[in-house]
């Protein structure tokens, strides 16, 4: 079975700051994907960004961008020049290919951007 | 290009009622999930369907929910009786299944959720 983990429950940084969160995930399978989801006080689930487990590359998304290390099963979300509308819950999510795209989700980080 | 939409965006209800939840997936995605999120469990996947099949119902709780797909276009999940621990939000997302002309890294599309609250 697979875990993500998300060891840090709240964060809180000052406006334009970057900010780094952590993701740990555990798994046997070689191919999958990773994903953060970010939530914001009005509910909605909205993808920010992803990355294959066979590219080596980063993926980046304008201010957006991972640190992924495969070995480590690491995937980091860094957010540059941070903006009070980044504030929101985050959610790493793992997933493998079963016919359908299933995914396990982490317990979340609250971000919360100050002014 | 209208979203995964979901019915109703919040009910509040008796325990002991029947409570049916609705999702309506984007047209064309062929993979449809249920998610339950709470405080304390997070986002708990409930179950998923494939071309309008079950595959994985690991995730439902109890033999009180149910789920259905009649038809591509439309799922609903049902509690029956209901009871104060269901109470929760609830999400319906949807995504385009693997296939030799779709990529297989497509997302999921979240609906908005159906906050439930039993009393």
């Amino acid at each position: 079975a697979q875990t993500v983990t998300q060891s840090q429950p709240e964060m809180s940084v000052q406006e334009a700051e970057t900010v780094t969160l952590s993701c740990t995930y555990d798994t046997s399978e070689n191919n999958y994907y990773l994903f953060w989801y970010k939530q914001p006080p009005s509910r909605q689930m909205i993808l920010v960004i992803r990355q294959e487990a066979y590219k080596q590359q980063n993926a980046t998304e304008n201010r957006f961008s991972v640190n992924f290390q495969k070995a480590a099963k690491s995937f980091s979300l860094k957010i540059s020049d941070s903006q009070l509308g980044d504030t929101a819950m985050y959610f790493c999510a793992f997933g493998i290919i079963q016919g359908a795209q299933k995914l396990v989700f982490g317990q979340g980080t609250r971000l919360t951007i100050n002014p | 290009d209208a979203g995964v939409i979901q019915s109703p965006r919040h009910e509040v209800t008796e325990m002991g009622q029947e409570v049916t939840l609705r999702c309506k997936p984007i047209s064309g995605h062929n993979s449809l999930f249920w998610y339950r999120q709470t405080m304390m469990r997070g986002l708990e996947l409930l179950i998923y369907f494939n071309n309008n099949v079950p595959i994985d119902d690991s995730g439902m709780p109890e033999d009180r929910f149910s789920a259905k797909m009649p038809n591509a276009s439309f799922s609903t999940l049902k509690i029956q009786p209901s009871e104060p621990r269901d109470s929760a939000v609830y999400f319906c997302a949807s995504s385009p299944s693997k296939t030799a002309h779709t990529s297989s890294n497509q997302p999921q599309h979240f609906g908005d959720g159906t906050r439930l609250s039993i009393l």
